[in-house]
């Protein structure tokens, strides 16, 4: 398995602001995800963050909204920029480990923008 | 198209009952991996169970098992006497066991109550 934390774990926002969301893992890994959650629904993948290089962001979703940084094997943030009550989610980064790349969450960042 | 589908919204069971959570996948690729992920109202996604598709035993962890048929194309979570502690969002994910295929196909997930 893996031990991923997320900071903070919950925040209440003001629209039109920012948050930057954290993410450590216990050990070095080439790939971290970011997935968002909405009320109600299943997960949707935002991007992925490589080390080194500019994250992928999926169909849907822009740098300019939700930039990301990946300074380093460990360590991954998600902004969440201009926040509209539509950004009210759960966000949860992952890591994937093991042989059949299991992918392993962290315990989730809980969103409400106002 | 690849899609995971979860047709019961919501479940309840006994305590110390058996309950079977169902997950049924399409796929045109032959090599592809199956998960179950337990979600407490906490909000954290947590692992379960892994079946690949060319596994020919079905899957067991503790009170976890997963049903496989393959022709069938479905992947169901049994869940042996049931918990307090099991309610849960409970979802089924797949992914194609490609090299360098990262991305999971999460299905909409089934809400499991379980009853004192």
């Amino acid at each position: 398995s893996a031990v991923i934390s997320q900071k903070p774990s919950r925040d209440i926002c003001q629209r039109g602001t920012s948050l930057t969301i954290q993410c450590q893992v216990d050990s070095q890994v080439t790939m971290m995800f970011w997935y968002r959650q909405q009320p109600g629904q299943s997960l949707t993948l935002i991007a992925t963050a490589n080390q080194g290089s500019e994250a992928t962001y999926e169909s849907g979703f822009v740098i300019d909204k939700f930039p990301i940084s990946r300074p380093n094997l460990t360590f991954s943030t998600l902004t969440v920029s201009n926040m509209s009550p539509e950004d009210s989610s759960i966000y949860l980064c992952s890591v994937d480990r093991g042989a059949q790349e299991t992918q392993y969450f962290g315990p989730g960042t809980r969103l409400l923008v106002l | 198209a690849q899609k995971i589908t979860q047709t019961q919204p919501g479940m309840f069971v006994q305590e110390k009952e058996a309950v079977t959570l169902d997950c049924t996948y399409d796929t045109s690729d032959q090599s592809y991996g199956l998960f179950w992920y337990k979600q407490p109202s906490s909000g954290e996604m947590i692992f379960l169970i892994y079946q690949g598709s060319y596994d020919e035993q079905n899957a067991t962890e503790g009170r976890y098992s997963l049903n496989f048929q393959k022709a069938r194309k479905s992947a169901n979570l049994v869940i042996s006497a049931s918990q307090l502690g099991d309610s849960a969002m409970y979802f089924c994910a797949m992914r194609p066991a490609v090299s360098g295929t990262y991305k999971y196909i999460f299905g909409t997930g089934t809400r499991l109550k379980v009853l004192a």
